[in-house]
């Protein structure tokens, strides 16, 4: 069976700072991953995604992540963050069969403090 | 208008009710999705369907049915519907693996 951790419930950081929110999966088969963000009381909007290739993807609003197969991460960055970027973060993950099933961490609630 | 729709946005129920959230798209993809979001718990699989014969459950069906009226409806009933339920619900939908999904705004359930 798949899973995904997200090792940070909650992450404040100051405006113009960097920030790193982590996400793990457990798959014995490969996996595309997935970064969605919830802004308040909204639906889940697609940040980006790895399918295959590069390990480093570029999603909107200037975050991007990066893919280590070793490690079984999945980890999202951004360099300087916004106060418009406090949202709720989720990581997922599709297993590569025939139907997509997708699997989503716990969420990681990112606090941008002006 | 929005890609996905849910109604109602906002719901109070009591328990032992039947209830019916409603879910449309227009962007004309095949499969559909619901989910339930609870605090701390990310988004859980409840039921899916990836045409309208073809309907398949989630991790977490028991109390819940749905119907695929059409490609673009998707709808999910609680039967019987007890405080536990209380949670936000999306729908989704997808064109093919590996797209990502398109959410709805959810529907915001409450069962007193």
């Amino acid at each position: 069976a798949q899973s995904v951790t997200q090792l940070d419930s909650q992450v404040p950081v100051f405006e113009e700072a960097p920030v790193e929110l982590r996400c793990n999966y457990s798959s014995s088969v490969s996996v595309y991953l997935f970064w969605y963000v919830q802004y308040p009381n909204q639906g889940l909007q697609l940040l980006l995604k790895y399918l295959s290739g590069s390990t480093l993807v570029k999603g909107i609003n200037g975050f991007e992540a990066e893919f280590n197969k070793s490690q079984t991460s999945f980890h999202l960055r951004k360099p300087s963050v916004h106060i418009s970027d406090t949202a709720e973060y989720f990581c997922a993950v599709s297993v590569k069969t025939s139907y997509d099933k997708v699997i989503f961490g716990p969420g990681t609630s990112l606090s941008v403090i002006p | 208008d929005a890609d996905v729709t849910q109604t109602p946005r906002n719901r109070i129920t009591k328990t032992g009710k039947r209830i019916m959230l409603e879910c449309s798209q227009t962007k004309g993809h095949d499969r559909m999705y619901w989910y339930r979001q609870d605090p701390g718990l990310g988004l859980r699989l409840i039921y899916y369907s990836f045409d309208v014969k073809d309907i398949n459950k989630g991790e977490i069906s028991d109390g819940y049915s749905v119907s695929r009226q059409a490609q673009a409806k998707f709808s999910l009933s609680l039967e019987s519907a007890i405080p536990n339920q209380t949670a936000l619900y999306f729908c989704a939908t997808s064109e093919i693996q590996g797209n990502g999904y398109t959410f709805g705004s959810g529907t915001r359930l409450t069962v007193v």
